[in-house]
């Protein structure tokens, strides 16, 4: 299976401060069409995950162009460019290019 | 709008077997593969397995952790799916989410608000 590690696990941010976190996977998730297979998740407290990124760094419909994603190969990161207090909630980053799935650990973003 | 609801969760006893559904709406059932994941209390999240659609041959698709226990079907009638798991253990205390599985663009698109499973003699 792909284990995938993030870091930190326990990110505090003040409003208006960018935030960084960092995902890295046991094998390569690039694959020879270009794509890297890893998604980011957002699941804030008491809701449903929800995408945030896809294929590394497409961000999916609706999201704020504060989130980006980049990386290829084994590293990967998800980046806030200025924190919002609707922002927090534990971050996910998940592979996709083969079965099982596997996520992250996820990091837990809050507000200072 | 697309919608998923869960239920069928509940508290179970170990060696028991539960059944969970997910009833979908506002979307072509029949065109998406669709998963169940789960988050253990205060945990992370798990993904359990994958149902594809009818071109795909309804395969599946079950995490190590659960294989040879638990079952994915779908009734496209219904527009439902479905998680049959047999043979609980403590461990597989969660809630457990559908989700729908976006294939050209390989990510969950949509995720149902779950149903909590309590697996405790």
């Amino acid at each position: 299976d792909i284990v995938m590690t993030q870091s930190p696990l326990s990110l505090p941010v003040s409003p208006g401060e960018p935030a960084s976190i960092s995902c890295r996977s046991s094998q390569s998730l690039l694959q020879s069409n270009g794509n890297n297979y890893l998604g980011w998740y957002l699941q804030k407290p008491g809701q449903s995950p929800q995408v945030l990124i896809y294929l590394g760094s497409t961000r999916a419909s609706g999201v704020p162009d504060r989130f980006s994603g980049s990386g290829s190969g084994t590293d990967f990161t998800l980046k806030i460019s200025r924190v919002e207090a609707e922002d927090v909630g534990v971050y996910y980053c998940m592979q996709v290019l083969q079965s099982p799935r596997t996520f992250g650990q996820g990091t837990k973003v809050e507000i200072k | 709008e697309v919608q998923l609801v869960e239920s069928g969760g509940g508290l179970v006893q170990p060696g028991g077997s539960l059944r969970l559904s997910c009833a979908a709406s506002g979307f072509t059932f029949s065109d998406y593969y669709m998963d169940w994941v789960r988050q253990a209390p205060g945990k992370g999240l798990e993904w359990v397995g994958r149902i594809r659609n009818k071109a795909s041959s309804y395969t599946t698709e079950y995490a190590a952790s659960v294989g040879g226990r638990f079952t994915i079907s779908r009734d496209e009638s219904r527009k439902s799916l479905y998680l049959q798991m047999n043979s609980l253990k403590t461990e597989d205390t969660a809630v457990y989410y559908c989700a729908r599985w976006r294939t050209t663009l390989d990510y969950f698109d949509n995720w149902g608000r779950g149903t909590l499973v309590t697996v405790s003699s």
